[in-house]
């Protein structure tokens, strides 16, 4: 069966330092990998995709970016970190577009 | 462009009544997928259920059940009896690409 692990599950950091959050999955290959994030009390915010190894895409601009290094690793990382990165980081996979997203435990990131 | 609308913010029920969750789609495509995902208050989101635009026939998985209407580009989502258990927010999404658009969700309380 597959499983998506996503670490850290808290995260605080300062304003002004780097961002580095991990998200495996396991028991599949070439699955597509997602990044959202969900402020507080709102809906969720698709933030990079990926669909292969070094293919991201982007929906925002922002501060954020995103790396695939290995088909079943999705990083997502900022240089230096904003009051408003704060949320509720969720990775997800599947196996294609049309297939249900499935969902890591989140990382709830506050910025200080 | 592809949208989905949850028209309802929240929703406060008390135990053992039913609830419909309304969702309202935008899509230009002839063949769509709908899903829907509860989110409890741990955070991680859990898929509910995949439908696709050719299978019009509503579904029942025990006091879950959904209908689906093209007519009128709904994808409503009622529980029947609810539950403590079943407060969470409850997200409705449209696959789009290589993507998922999400609702902006419905608060469901259920209170004893």
């Amino acid at each position: 069966s597959q499983t998506i692990h996503q670490w850290p599950a808290t995260l605080v950091q300062p304003v002004g330092s780097p961002l580095s959050l991990e998200c495996t999955v396991e028991g599949t290959s070439n699955p597509n990998l997602y990044w959202y994030r969900q402020a507080a009390g709102r809906g969720l915010q698709l933030l990079f995709y990926s669909v292969g190894i070094g293919q991201i895409s982007s929906e925002v601009p922002q501060n954020l970016s995103a790396s695939r290094p290995q088909d079943r690793q999705f990083i997502l990382s900022s240089k230096k970190l904003l009051l408003s990165d704060s949320g509720f980081y969720l990775c997800a996979w599947s196996r294609q577009t049309d297939q249900p997203q499935h969902f890591g435990d989140g990382t709830r990131l506050s910025i200080l | 462009a592809q949208k989905v609308t949850q028209a309802q913010t929240e929703i406060s029920v008390v135990e053992k009544e039913d609830v419909t969750l309304d969702c309202v789609y935008e899509t230009r495509d002839t063949t769509y997928y709908l899903f829907w995902y509860k989110q409890p208050p741990s955070g991680e989101l859990v898929f509910l259920i995949r439908r696709n635009s050719f299978d019009e026939q509503n579904e029942i998985s025990g006091r879950y059940s959904w209908n689906f209407q093209k007519s009128t580009s709904s994808f409503n989502f009622t529980i029947t009896a609810s539950q403590v258990v079943d407060s969470a927010v409850y997200f409705c999404a449209l696959a789009y690409g290589n993507k998922l658009v999400f609702g902006a969700g419905t608060i469901l309380r259920v209170k004893s």
